[in-house]
């Protein structure tokens, strides 16, 4: 079954930057995009972006450009994505999430367990 | 503040049937048949019940169903269960650009 495993909980200070993982399994790695998703406290959720594992293309949320960078490595089927100049404001559980279907899809099935960043100094 | 609008809260007994509002606008709700649902229980992953509008994955409830007029989607679930009670998030598409903009979440309790 498609299984993603997220990185640890993460603890940072204003300023710095941070790096979450998600591992995937169950399925073949380069055959679908994979999101970022997060949700601040109290708050909604918020798409963050996409990275084509196969390519390696990736498409970021004006909101974020310029300081989020998402990549990958199929020799592990992980994908990463790095937030640099964290805020307080960046505090929030990121979620990887997998579209629902291989071809274009805008619905994910597959979501992550979650990393929780604190920013605080 | 999230781009489509969720009441906060809403709540139910065991038995009846809610619905949940997801109000958009001609940008997103009201130009594609593209919103989806998430079911979302504190602690754990969202979880998709809903996808273009009405279409349940495989494995969810048909006591969960998708509907929309205009700008507004709705997401009704009958026959309410103590399970139920979670967050419960809409979404649409907007284009490739912002790809998909969601609701802030609406509570349910059962009462």
């Amino acid at each position: 079954q498609v299984q993603l495993v997220q990185s640890g909980d993460e603890m940072k200070k204003p300023g710095a930057s941070v790096k979450v993982s998600c591992k995937a399994s169950g399925y073949t790695f380069t055959g679908y995009y994979m999101h970022w998703v997060r949700q601040a406290p109290g708050q909604g959720l918020e798409w963050m972006g996409w990275i084509n594992p196969n390519s390696g293309d990736t498409h970021y949320a004006q909101k974020f450009q310029g300081r989020v960078t998402m990549t990958r490595d199929t020799s592990i089927s992980v994908v990463y994505v790095e937030l640099s100049n964290l805020t307080s404001n960046d505090t929030a559980v990121y979620y990887c999430a997998r579209p629902y279907s291989s071809g274009w899809s805008d619905s994910f099935d597959s979501w992550g367990q979650g990393t929780l960043l604190s920013v605080s100094s | 503040q999230s781009a489509l609008t969720q009441p906060a809260s809403v709540s139910g007994s065991p038995g009846q049937s809610i619905t949940i509002s997801c109000a958009g606008t001609h940008n997103d709700v009201g130009n594609y048949n593209l919103v989806s649902w998430y079911q979302h229980h504190p602690g754990k992953a969202p979880k998709l019940i809903i996808y273009e509008v009405t279409k349940r994955p495989s494995g969810v409830s048909n006591r969960f169903s998708g509907s929309k007029s205009g700008n507004t989607a709705s997401l009704t679930i009958s026959g309410l269960q103590a399970e139920d009670e979670a967050d419960y998030h809409c979404c649409s598409y907007v284009g490739s650009r912002t790809f998909v903009v969601f609701g802030g979440g609406t509570k349910l309790t059962v009462l």
